[in-house]
């Protein structure tokens, strides 16, 4: 596609359960950064990678969130044992030279 | 850490400028940038400068940089009801490649 694709677009979960959230980035960027957006704030910064490797994982609030991005491109933002203060908007975005970051739709998550 | 500061709100009427500010404190700052969020939508780059310069110009919107006061301002010519969005201001540096992102600004725009 043309743009970063997130999906799902919405996801509810119960407390305690595990997720999964996936960000498809524009082909050919080799950058990758998730954010996670709380009502009323700016995106705050989780996760960066470069290729597959994660360069900076300094954002990652705790070890309940992990990412992976195996072949360099589709990437899955990862979180166990949900906890309702994880509801937020989860932010994907891509870039070929770390210049322009362009941003999906984002994921919903609502821990209930 | 780094910080990046915006004004909540501002309302203005169709056709008027709008002039949105930010201000950061990172002094090693390279790019700052605009971001445009209507509601339920993503994050729509507007425009970028460079940290080197003082002055950006993209059809409507100019961007003034002044990196003594690290201050930073969007404004939007002929401002239309479309403009009506949450205005965001981030920056980044070359040792980090993550963007800090402001709180935002609501600009509402009356017709």
């Amino acid at each position: 596609g043309a743009g970063v694709s997130q999906t799902p677009s919405n996801k509810v979960t119960e407390k305690g359960k595990y997720v999964e959230l996936r960000c498809d980035p524009i082909s050919g960027h080799t950058a990758l950064y998730w954010y996670r957006q709380s009502l009323g704030q700016g995106p705050e910064f989780l996760i960066y990678f470069q290729g597959t490797g994660a360069a900076d994982d300094s954002g990652l609030p705790n070890d309940r969130f992990f990412a992976v991005r195996p072949e360099g491109s589709v990437s899955t933002l990862k979180i166990q044992r949900t906890e309702r203060g994880d509801s937020a908007v989860y932010l994907c975005a891509s870039s070929l030279d770390n210049t322009e970051a362009f941003f999906g739709q984002g994921t919903r998550l609502t821990v209930v | 850490g780094e910080d990046v500061e915006q004004s909540l709100f501002l309302s203005v009427r169709e056709g008027d400028s709008s002039v949105i500010n930010c201000t950061y404190t990172d002094s090693s700052s390279t790019y700052l940038y605009w971001y445009k969020q209507e509601p339920g939508a993503g994050l729509q780059l507007l425009t970028y400068i460079f940290s080197n310069m003082d002055m950006k110009q993209d059809q409507r919107l100019t961007v003034l940089l002044n990196k003594k006061d690290k201050h930073l301002s969007l404004r939007i010519a002929d401002t239309q009801t479309g403009d009506s969005a949450i205005y965001f201001c981030a920056e980044t540096d070359t040792g980090r490649r993550a963007l800090t992102f402001g709180s935002g600004t609501r600009l509402q725009v009356q017709p």
